[in-house]
């Protein structure tokens, strides 16, 4: 079964540090997202590609995130400097536009498991 | 702006039926999803509903009111493995997903 991909899955740093986070969406996809999720709450949006270029970033804290996917098909989210509110869990979830993928329904985000972000 | 609601937490016992409530306000409307969330874990899909209506699979239902901003999803015969955390989302006139912060239902035996 197709699955988003993401690594690393924990990740511990110090605060004023360099982060990357990787994901691979199922193959096909062309629709990629990353959103913060802190505990007890929803996932928030940060970033959203459609193929290599990005549709939605007005979430995303460009003095010190920044992500790319630069031949369509993976993705980096990297954050620098780190600081002590980043901790969270970062999730990587892709899609197929309607019709383009038999079974799921219209605009059915699928989750990879995650990348769980502790800043020290 | 645009606003989901739903319970922070909801308790019920083994083999019993419950409702989790969602409303939404958004700017337009394409369809509004359940997924469950285990904790640690990513969300994964349980239903998407556009229509009015009860959409049934299995043990769970979602309904839809579109006139009221309304949606339930309904679990029945509970299970221990559904405790859980069930997020509502709303899919906006731009085709983003508005999310809840999700109904974190825990099952007693």
């Amino acid at each position: 079964e197709a699955e988003v991909a993401q690594s690393p899955r924990y990740k511990i740093t110090e605060k004023s540090q360099a982060v990357a986070f990787w994901c691979d969406p199922i193959s096909g996809h062309a629709t990629l997202y990353w959103y913060r999720q802190i505990l007890g709450q929803g996932p928030e949006l940060l970033v959203q590609f459609q193929d290599e270029s990005v549709v939605d970033d007005s979430q995303l804290p460009k003095d010190r995130f920044s992500a790319e996917r630069l031949k369509g098909v993976d993705s980096t989210l990297k954050i620098q400097p780190a600081e002590l509110g980043d901790s969270a869990m970062y999730l990587c979830a892709s899609s197929s536009p309607q019709g383009q993928t038999s079974g799921s329904s219209y605009n059915e985000q699928f989750f990879g498991p995650g990348t769980r972000l502790t800043v020290l | 702006g645009q606003n989901i609601d739903q319970p922070t937490e909801m308790t019920a016992t083994e083999g019993a039926i419950v409702q989790i409530n969602c409303t939404y306000q958004t700017s337009g409307f394409n369809g509004l999803f359940w997924y469950q969330q285990h904790a640690g874990e990513a969300p994964t899909f349980l239903s998407y509903n556009v229509l009015d209506g009860l959409e049934e699979k299995g043990r769970f239902s979602s309904f839809l009111s579109r006139s009221k901003g309304y949606s339930y999803l309904l679990l029945k015969e509970l299970q221990m493995k559904d405790s859980a955390s069930y997020l509502c989302a709303a899919l906006d006139s731009n085709y983003q997903l508005i999310w809840g912060a999700g109904t974190k239902l825990i099952i007693k035996p």
